[in-house]
């Protein structure tokens, strides 16, 4: 079954330092999100992204984040001086072109700690 | 007031027993809604749309009311199985999904 896989799975860093995190969409997805869950709160929208921009972004997607799509198959996003704030699970998502069906594929999240 | 809201929970219920969840949305311009599962640090999984006609997958059943801005999955014959967070989710038009806090289940055996 495809799947939608993150790395890494688990990142510490030191406030102020800059991470980049990685995702792999299922492969004939148009449409890509990030999202984050601080541990013990909701899923939190950040950024959607689609024909090579982003389509959608939220109040907490500021100018420290990034996102790009480097090649035909890498989806990333960048912090650039982490806060933190930022420690949190980060989830890659992926969805059809269509999505009005509500069906995101998740991937297992990366977990970042920052110090 | 949060787009989505949810009771935390937890539920603590038997195996085999019936449970009910509800959910309130405050944007009258959400067009789709749905449930997700969460286990324990994993990653959210669709269970199942949510139809204003009401739709049943298996043991579980969604409702929806626009009037009311109410949404509701009932489980029925709980399994150990079913432990997990569910999360209610909301969608108005092209805009990405928007989560609740979720509810937890433990179902006890």
């Amino acid at each position: 079954e495809p799947e939608v896989t993150q790395t890494p799975s688990h990142q510490v860093t030191q406030m102020g330092q800059e991470v980049i995190l990685r995702c792999v969409p299922i492969s004939n997805h148009l449409y890509f999100y990030w999202y984050r869950q601080i541990l013990g709160q909701k899923v939190e929208f950040l950024v959607s992204f689609y024909n090579n921009e982003i389509s959608e972004k939220s109040e907490i997607f500021d100018d420290q984040f990034s996102v790009e799509r480097p090649d035909g198959s890498n989806f990333t996003l960048k912090i650039r001086s982490t806060k933190l704030e930022d420690s949190a699970m980060y989830f890659c998502a992926s969805s059809e072109e269509r999505a009005d069906t509500g069906e995101l594929f998740f991937g297992e999240g990366s977990r970042l700690t920052v110090l | 007031r949060k787009e989505v809201e949810q009771d935390p929970g937890p539920f603590n219920v038997p195996e085999g027993a019936t449970v009910a969840f509800n959910c309130t949305y405050s944007n009258s311009a959400s067009q789709s809604f749905f449930w997700y599962r969460q286990d324990c640090r994993k990653e959210p999984k669709l269970l199942m749309s949510v139809y204003s006609s009401g739709n049943e997958d298996g043991r579980f059943t969604a409702q929806l009311n626009r009037a009311s801005q109410y949404i509701s999955l009932l489980i029925r014959d709980s399994k150990l199985s079913d432990s997990a967070t569910y999360l209610c989710v909301v969608k108005r038009g092209r805009r990405a999904l928007t989560f609740g806090s979720g509810t937890r289940l433990q179902v006890q055996p």
